[in-house]
C-alpha cells in the first residue's frame, strides 16, 4: 500500500518567509510525528499527534514552528519568519496504534534551505 | 536526559561482516531499533528488539543487547555495497507518545 509521502521534497526559501511543509500519512495511521533531521545531526522530535487528542508540542524549538493536522489526517508543518538554523530535512512518520512493536513508518523528509 | 550516541563511519570491505555499535542512557528503554536511511530516501525500519531480549537474528543481521551497559549492536553479516548507508540506532520507552529518541548515525561505506 501506498507509504508515508511528504511535500514538497525540496524547499528554498529566504530568510524571513513562512513556509508550509505537507505530510500525508499511511491510511489508518492515527498517531503522527515531525522529526528535523540537521546535517550530521540524529533526529529531533518536534510534536505529536495521537487522534483527537491535544498534540505535544514539547519538541517545537521556538513560536515560530507551529503544526496541525485536520481530520485527523494530513499534517501541516508551518514555519513562520524562517531563519537559517531551521535549514534541515523535516521527517513525517506515522504509526498504527495497534502495532506492539511501535514501528514508525518515515516519509522520504522534505529538505529545507534558508538562504 | 535521554541520549544514543553512535560512532559517525565505518568502512568495510565487500563480503565482510560490518558491526555498528550505539549507547544509550534511558534505563526505562523498551524498543531499541536500528534504521536504514539511504540517500534522498527516509528512514526504513531493518529491525528491533525488545528491552528483555539479548540477541535477534534475521537473515544477514544480528543485534545484540547488553542491558546492564546500555549497548546495542548491529551486525551485518556478508556486506554488500547496497548495504552503504547511514544507520541510525533508536529507543523508545513504553510510555507516553512513544517518540524515539535517535542517535546521530553511523555512515556505512562498503568497499568494493
Amino acid at each position: 500500500g501506498a507509504g508515508v509521502s511528504q511535500s514538497p521534497s525540496n524547499k528554498v526559501t529566504e530568510k524571513g518567509k513562512d513556509v508550509e511543509l505537507r505530510c500525508d500519512p499511511i491510511s489508518g495511521h492515527t498517531a503522527l510525528y515531525w522529526y528535523r533531521q540537521s546535517l550530521g545531526q540524529g533526529l529531533e522530535f518536534l510534536i505529536y499527534f495521537q487522534g483527537n487528542s491535544a498534540p505535544d508540542k514539547s519538541g517545537l524549538p521556538s513560536d515560530r514552528f507551529s503544526a496541525e493536522r485536520t481530520g485527523g489526517s494530513v499534517s501541516t508543518l508551518t514555519i513562520q519568519r524562517t531563519q537559517q538554523e531551521d535549514s534541515a530535512v523535516y521527517l513525517c512518520a506515522s504509526r498504527l496504534i495497534a502495532e506492539i512493536t511501535y514501528e514508525q513508518y518515515f516519509g522520504p523528509g522534505t529538505r529545507l534551505t534558508v538562504t | 536526559g535521554e541520549d544514543v550516541e553512535q560512532s559517525l563511519f565505518l568502512s568495510v570491505r565487500e563480503g565482510d561482516s560490518s558491526v555498528i555499535n550505539c549507547t544509550y542512557t534511558d534505563s526505562s528503554s523498551t524498543y531499541l531499533y536500528w534504521y536504514k536511511q539511504e540517500p534522498g530516501a527516509g528512514l526504513q525500519l531493518l529491525t528491533y528488539i525488545f528491552s528483555n531480549m539479548d540477541m535477534k537474528q534475521d537473515q544477514r543481521l544480528t543485534v545484540l543487547l547488553n542491558k546492564k551497559d546500555k549497548h546495542l549492536s548491529l551486525r551485518i553479516a556478508d556486506t554488500q555495497t547496497g548495504d552503504s548507508a547511514i544507520y541510525f540506532c533508536a529507543e523508545g520507552t513504553d510510555t507516553g507518545r512513544r517518540a524515539l529518541t535517535f542517535g546521530s548515525g553511523t555512515r556505512l561505506q562498503v568497499q568494493p
